[in-house]
């Protein structure tokens, strides 16, 4: 089974760029794309990087993505840092025709 | 504008049924694969079940396999997802997402708490 760890937590201050990893198990990325959602606290999930490295519309320049085949890691990456983009994120792939999430990862920006 | 508004949730006994049912709009609903994903109160995200445009392909987590049924009304643009033997551990907050295998739009949810 596929399986996807996240740090469970992270902090930066605001102004900062913070990348979140997101490590992969029992699978590969080279096959699969990565999704990471945002969740900010009693909200819904929102799509923030989608197909690995894609931005939806809306969604700031300020979040980027990368995939890193070598070590079968996926970073997200968010540069100066908003108090706003504190949240929990997640990152998403596939595991045959199941989607996997990794555990999450919660952004504290203070 | 896009919405998913999710229906149905409430609380139940273990062993119950329920029904649950997405409302769409703001776009072609017939043209997107279509999904349910929950989170149990403090826990991170679990996706339970896809279908297609067509109602062609349909996958379920192993954890629901069996008990949940996915299905979709194309002409009344909605989603539907019928919970049967309910167990403590399916409490959670349901969500409707659209797009597979890519998804970029999820909608607020309906709460589930199983529990006698």
């Amino acid at each position: 089974n596929f399986l996807l760890t996240q740090p469970h937590s992270v902090s930066e201050s605001p102004g900062k760029t913070i990348s979140i990893s997101c490590t992969g198990s029992g699978g590969s990325f080279a096959s699969n794309y990565v999704q990471w959602y945002q969740q900010r606290p009693g909200s819904a999930p929102t799509t923030v990087i989608y197909e690995n490295d894609q931005r939806p519309s809306g969604v700031p320049d300020r979040f980027s993505a990368s995939i890193d085949s070598s070590s079968n890691s996926a970073s997200l990456t968010i540069s100066g840092l908003q108090t706003e983009d504190e949240a929990d994120y997640y990152c998403q792939s596939y595991d045959r025709n199941n989607w996997v999430f990794g555990g999450g990862t919660r952004l504290t920006v203070l | 504008e896009v919405q998913l508004v999710e229906s149905g949730g409430g609380l139940v006994k273990p062993g119950d049924s329920l029904r649950l049912s997405c409302a769409a709009s703001g776009f072609t609903f017939s043209s997107y694969s279509m999904n349910w994903v929950r989170q149990a109160p403090g826990k991170g995200l679990e996706w339970v079940s896809s279908i297609s445009t067509k109602s062609t392909y349909i996958h379920y987590a192993d954890s629901v396999q069996g008990r949940f049924t996915i299905s979709r009304d194309n002409a009344k643009n909605s989603l539907h997802l019928l919970m049967n033997s309910l167990r403590a551990e399916d409490t959670a907050m349901y969500y409707c997402t659209r797009g597979a295998p890519t998804t970029d739009f999820w909608g607020q949810g309906t709460l589930v708490t199983v529990s006698s």
